[in-house]
Formats: structure tokens, sequence, C-alpha cells
């Protein structure tokens, strides 16, 4: 197991709602990033957080945004939510040098 | 998009054999990592491999990495039960943006 850790566990939400998902890092890791994994699928990237900031981002709209706190924890939020959104949200930390990358459990997100 | 194929799609063999799974890729990397997830779970990491690196041993696993052909090839050997899951690698390039390109992954059965 790894440290990192997500809340919550499954979510059920209906299109143009707005969700918000949250991931604690494991300890001592100040990278966190975000990715979409649909049925079947491999995971996508969605962005990545460094020292709060966010650093790179992959082909999601900006409907999807995220923060990252002092305490290295984040959020990933999406907004209008559509069909298509269903799917597993995984989080990972990191050191940045390293980019051995930790997944949490995921969230399970359907939406209606 | 993806950025590794990993072959076969899926693979099922008896307990106490080994499992060669292949993954190829398109662009120049850092790292080479594969990870394993159970049922749709959080993603376990299993390995990283450098690019200057060609083997890479942890415990029952042996990764090997040819950065002339694109391709990594992970064994597993004297597979048990509990290796059951989908594996997938998954790679980072170079620059400040260390997101991970994952493929489609390999659903391995072990049939006790």
């Amino acid at each position: 197991e790894t440290g990192v850790t997500q809340s919550p566990t499954h979510l059920i939400k209906t299109r143009g709602q707005q969700v918000t998902l949250r991931c604690s890092s494991q300890s001592g890791h100040n990278t966190v990033s975000w990715y979409q994994q649909a049925l079947g699928q491999g995971p996508q990237f969605i962005f990545q957080y460094y020292r709060e900031e966010e650093n790179g981002r992959g082909n999601f709209p900006p409907r999807f945004s995220g923060l990252q706190f002092p305490n290295y924890s984040s959020e990933l939020n999406v907004n209008a939510l559509e069909l298509d959104d269903s799917a597993l949200y995984l989080c990972a930390s990191s050191f940045p040098l390293t980019n051995e990358q930790f997944f949490g459990p995921g969230t399970r997100l359907t939406v209606l | 998009s993806q950025q590794g194929e990993e072959d076969p799609q899926a693979l099922s063999i008896q307990e106490g054999e080994n499992a060669t799974m292949n993954c190829s890729y398109k662009t120049s990397i850092n790292n080479l990592q594969w990870y394993r997830q159970n049922s749709g779970r959080g993603l376990v990491h299993l390995i990283l491999i450098r690019s200057n690196e060609r083997e890479k041993h942890s415990g029952r696993l042996r990764v090997t990495l040819d950065t002339s052909k694109k391709s990594s090839s992970l064994l597993i050997t004297a597979s048990r039960a509990a290796d059951t899951a989908s594996y997938f690698c998954a790679t980072d390039g170079s620059g400040a943006n260390s997101k991970l390109t994952f493929g489609k992954g390999i659903t391995l059965s072990v049939r006790p």
C-alpha cells in the first residue's frame, strides 16, 4: 500500500453538476499528478502540480481544474459534468526528479 | 493519445509458468515503469528502469529495455494466482513535465 489516499471512493453525479475529488500525497512527496482512466483503457494524464503551481497539463478542457495546498495535498475539480467524464480518477505523488509515481486507490465517478 | 502499446492484450497461463509481457513506445524516454492494477483499483508500482539501463530485477520480476527498438519486456517468473491483474507500461519523456503516458494494458490470468 502506498501512502497516497483519495476521497471519496465512489461518487454519483448528474450531468451538468460539479465535483471535487481529493488526494493526500505520500509523506515527503511534493508533486501530485492526476489521471483519468476510462473503462478498459490506460490512465490519461490530466495535469500535475508541483509546489502549488500547475506543472503541465494533458489534453483536457478548462472545466478540469486543480489545486495543490501547502501540505502538498491536492484537489481535482470538474465543472459541467458530462456523461463521458464517468471514469476512475487516480492521483499519484512523487519526488520531482525521480518521477517514480505512487498511486492512490482512485475515485470512481459515475455521471448519469 | 497512447504512447505505449502492450502486447499481448490478454495472456492466460497456468500457475508456476512464466509470463512475458511486451511494451513498445514511440518517442524518446527518460524512464519506463511497469504498474499492476487489480480489478479497476489503484495502480501498484512494480519497477522503474531508466533509459541508460538495459535490465533490472525485483524479486520474481525481470524488466528489460531496448531503447534502439523502443521496447521493453516484463517477465514474471513462477507465476501465482495472485498475479492475476492488468499490467501497464508507462513512459515519461525529457523535460520539466514528468507526465506518464500509459498503454492500454495487458490482462494476465493465472489459473490455479
